[in-house]
């Protein structure tokens, strides 16, 4: 277990809608990243927030969105969905100490996105 | 643009079938190289860090080790829980914190 938890674990749902998917970071870390596996592409990075703040993006589309609370937990929001969208979506998280020193990310265990 | 090449794709073998498996980069000032192990339908398990030519590092039956342009994953006598994707990934100086993941190696090991 690697302390990051993500939810819901599976999500089905129609072309053209919108969802939202949470991650809580580890105690004690303030960096999330979100990154997106499908089978053709593996591992994506999406998008990255460090302490309520958006650091980096990725190959993140524009229906795509993601913000950090105050509580440093994340939420991806993924709108007029295709079905080229259904993909796991994993959230990690890391300290990142200020200054970028070398850092650890542990992952969540994932949502599993289904587009019909 | 900073690039992961995990090789082979897949491997088979035989338990206590030792093998390595490879990871060729190209990174604009390595900050960081990390292996991961994941099984299927979970999250990538963090396996080690290396941050310099030269390093190693051990955790029972796995050894990683870093050269200027790739890294090795070393499994000796490996047994059948094993088996599962392993993925390289890059952290780069031009980054903020976000990892370049090869495509990884699918290990499978028989009994």
């Amino acid at each position: 277990d690697s302390g990051v938890t993500q939810t819901p674990k599976h999500l089905i749902t129609a072309t053209g809608q919108r969802v939202t998917l949470r991650c809580s970071p580890r105690s004690g870390d303030l960096s999330v990243y979100w990154y997106q596996q499908s089978l053709d592409q593996g591992l994506q990075f999406l998008i990255q927030y460090y302490n309520g703040e958006e650091r980096a993006k990725g190959n993140i589309l524009e229906r795509f969105s993601a913000q950090q609370f105050p509580d440093l937990h994340s939420e991806l929001n993924l709108s007029s969905l295709e079905l080229g969208d259904s993909a796991l979506y994993f959230c990690a998280s890391s300290v990142a100490m200020v200054g970028g020193s070398q850092e650890t990310q542990y992952f969540g265990p994932g949502t599993r996105l289904l587009v019909l | 643009e900073d690039q992961v090449t995990q090789s082979p794709e897949a491997l088979r073998l035989q338990e206590g079938e030792s093998s390595s498996l490879n990871c060729s980069y190209t990174v604009s000032g390595l900050r960081g190289l990390f292996w991961y192990r994941q099984d299927p339908g979970k999250g990538p398990e963090f396996l080690f860090t290396l941050y310099s030519a030269g390093e190693e590092k051990e955790k029972e039956r796995l050894k990683a080790t870093l050269t200027k342009k790739e890294s090795f994953l070393h499994i000796t006598a490996p047994k059948p829980e094993d088996s599962a994707t392993y993925l390289c990934a890059v952290q780069g100086r031009g980054s903020q914190g976000n990892l370049i993941f090869g495509k990884g190696t699918k290990l499978s090991v028989k009994p």
